[in-house]
């Protein structure tokens, strides 16, 4: 199946600073990319969708100001997480919808390993 | 998208068949099953779908009943590493960019 890259795997940062995540789609194009986020023993939630060359869609709740997400390309999207605190402290994960006709015959999404996050 | 209600938890042990129900009763004509699993600290990773007739893959196989108001997920012989977390969503399949929603899933324990 297609890949999913993140990078990095795992950030401990001081509250206040910014910290991006990036997101990428290895062998496919990606038309949209999304947003999880994940705290412990609890689902996926997801934060935002975004589309190469437009703005981001955000889930309500979601401050589209502190996380700021760019998809520069159809293979790349990132995730800023600015001026952090530790209640921002989560599991990022980004998942990548093919092209139509791209990978598989069902637009499957497929998911990036994550993202651990930890604000100090 | 139709909502879905899986048990919380199951066991299952090692070199027996996992069937992991779901029901999605407000299902719709054009709506799919998917299933995806989540093993601990990874992302979620896809295994199967389907709409109305049963299918199998190198992972699993789905059974869907006939009114579409509820699937078996199979795990044929469950191994030590199919220990995750399963989640069943429904959601129409097509070009748009609709993204999946997750419930609250099955964790799955296999024992050995």
């Amino acid at each position: 199946g297609a890949v999913v890259s993140q990078h990095p795997s795992w950030v401990i940062c001081k509250s206040g600073t910014s910290v991006k995540i990036e997101c990428r789609s290895l062998d496919f194009q990606a038309t949209t990319m999304f947003w999880y986020r994940q705290f412990p023993k609890q689902s996926l939630m997801l934060m935002a969708t975004s589309s190469e060359g437009s703005k981001a869609t955000y889930e309500q709740g979601v401050e589209k100001d502190k996380f700021l997400i760019n998809h520069a390309s159809l293979t790349l999207s990132t995730l800023t997480v600015t001026s952090a605190h530790p209640e921002d402290s989560s599991f990022y994960i980004c998942s990548a919808r093919s092209l139509a006709g791209g990978q598989g015959s069902y637009n499957e999404q497929f998911f990036g390993p994550g993202t651990r996050l930890t604000v100090l | 998208d139709a909502k879905t209600t899986q048990p919380p938890s199951m066991d299952c042990a090692e070199g027996r068949a996992a069937n992991l129900p779901c029901n999605h009763s407000t299902i719709s004509g054009n709506e799919y099953v998917y299933w995806y699993r989540q093993i601990h600290s990874q992302g979620p990773q896809y295994i199967i779908h389907g709409l109305k007739n049963n299918e199998t893959n190198e992972m699993a196989s789905l059974i869907i009943t006939e009114d579409r108001k509820s699937s078996t997920l199979i795990l044929p012989h469950a191994t030590l590493r199919d220990t995750a977390v399963y989640y069943c969503i429904v959601r129409v399949f097509s070009g748009s960019a609709r993204q999946l929603t997750f419930g609250s899933g099955t964790q799955l324990t296999v024992l050995p």
